[in-house]
């Protein structure tokens, strides 16, 4: 069963433009959201992760938005570049899972 | 750097054939994963081992088995490999702990013809 539904499954955005990818969630239990950059021929790599106790956290152009009483989060990217082209995907655990349960993934495209 | 080397990048395989993949971590993970990545599905999560000989199903484990016979490498068995088994296949490991990051195999690309 898919647990964690993300949208869209792609995106084009203009360089300079904002990058916005959605995620929600149905298990209550989870409380770790990373999200995977992954570019082509390679494996995916963290890129950022929140806990639910934060509503947002930022890294540089990279921010996750986290509302926990709706069961979404989602990714931004500021500035978004020609260099951010890749496939992302958004993921979840809970406590003691060890595993990742990820979404559909969205190719994101930046045009320059 | 954490290193995690599947052995190969690409491979072609017939219907029927029984196909090993063998995926090595450099970081003393405990944890170590097979996934499939489809279009359109994201990853999903053939198998799971958490130790040595330890091993625990994921969400699409019909058709595979999986090996562990040492810390470090982890090896996906396709038993009778079938054409809907045509696939991205990656392999991941972690250590133990909460919410603990997976690094990922660069993946191996196979077609069942």
């Amino acid at each position: 069963q898919q647990q964690v539904k993300q949208s869209p499954q792609s995106l084009i955005v203009q360089k300079g433009g904002i990058s916005i990818i959605n995620c929600a969630y149905e298990n209550t239990a989870f409380d770790y959201f990373p999200w995977y950059q992954q570019f082509p021929g390679k494996g995916p790599a963290l890129l950022i992760a929140i806990r639910p106790d934060v509503s947002e956290k930022k890294e540089g152009r990279f921010t996750i938005s986290f509302n926990k009483s709706a069961k979404q989060f989602s990714l931004h990217i500021m500035d978004s570049q020609p260099g951010d082209s890749a496939t992302y995907f958004c993921a979840a655990s809970y406590q003691g899972a060890q595993k990742l349960v990820f979404g559909q993934g969205t190719r994101l495209t930046i045009n320059p | 750097d954490v290193k995690v080397t599947q052995s190969s990048r690409y491979l072609v395989k017939r219907t029927g054939e029984k196909v090993f993949l063998e995926c090595v971590q450099d970081m003393d993970h405990e944890n170590m994963f097979w996934y499939r990545q489809d279009p359109g599905l994201g990853l999903r999560l053939i198998y799971f081992s958490y130790d040595v000989k330890m091993k625990e199903k994921g969400d699409i484990p019909e058709g595979y088995s999986v090996s562990r016979e040492k810390k470090e490498r982890f090896s996906l068995i396709l038993e009778s490999a079938s054409t809907n088994q045509t696939s991205m296949y990656l392999c991941a490991s972690s250590f133990v702990g909460q919410n603990t990051e997976a690094f990922f195999g660069q993946g191996t690309r196979l077609t069942v013809v």
